[in-house]
């Protein structure tokens, strides 16, 4: 297995436009988060879906949104960026959404807003 | 609200050194705490976490309710362990696996 993958590795946009991150969890893991990581900070939580199903959401506005696919892989979706969007975000996956399950994470996506 | 406070950006030691990297809380209920750590080109990964009581790579972490701290301790630095590491807490009404990072604390060790 090769762990939890995310594409793209890299992405480039403009203020304004939306883009689509990408994650597919560790086979046989149910629960996808979303945590988005600005430069010199730790991760902050965004999303965790757990069965297709929003389990929680972290402090971020609307324009951030997520869904899970029935074969568990997710999406983020970030509309209207702004340049203080650019960041690391990262997916990780735990086998369950309940307790604390240890989450693996994926190599994250670099976005660079201009 | 849950806060994680990781006081330190940067602790620099020499090889064989004692290591202490500070983690305090702020949570009302019953926490879970981690270290996670991030070496260079590579991705986060789980380093101990407190109900586990183990030892990774001569790391422990005691969990002190008393003094809300989580602080990662090791008695003999590698250059190895050179990576940065944050201090996370699982919590949260929902009861769901969310985990709260720190800012974290870059560990540099010299030979």
């Amino acid at each position: 297995d090769a762990g939890v993958t995310q594409s793209p590795t890299h992405l480039i946009k403009t203020r304004g436009q939306q883009v689509t991150l990408r994650c597919s969890p560790i086979s046989g893991h149910k629960s996808v988060s979303w945590y988005q990581q600005v430069l010199g900070q730790g991760p902050q939580f965004i999303f965790q879906y757990y069965e297709k199903e929003e389990r929680g959401r972290g402090n971020f506005p609307d324009r951030f949104s997520a869904r899970q696919f029935p074969n568990y892989s997710s999406e983020l979706n970030v509309n209207a960026l702004l340049l203080g969007d650019s960041a690391l975000y990262l997916c990780a996956s735990s086998s369950a959404g309940q307790g604390s399950y240890e989450q693996y994470f994926g190599p994250g996506t670099r976005l660079t807003v201009t | 609200a849950q806060r994680v406070t990781q006081p330190e950006k940067l602790l620099s030691v020499f090889k064989g050194a004692p290591v202490e990297l500070k983690c305090n809380y702020s949570y009302s209920g019953s926490p879970e705490l981690f270290w996670y750590v991030q070496y260079s080109r590579q991705r986060l990964q789980l380093l101990l976490r407190h109900i586990s009581r183990e030892s990774i790579k001569g790391f422990t972490a005691d969990l002190n309710k008393g003094e809300t701290s989580f602080h990662l301790k090791k008695p003999f630095a590698q250059e190895e362990d050179s990576a940065m590491y944050y201090c996370a807490l699982s919590g949260g009404d929902s009861g769901y696996s969310t985990l709260t990072f720190g800012k974290g604390t870059m560990l540099l060790v010299s030979p």
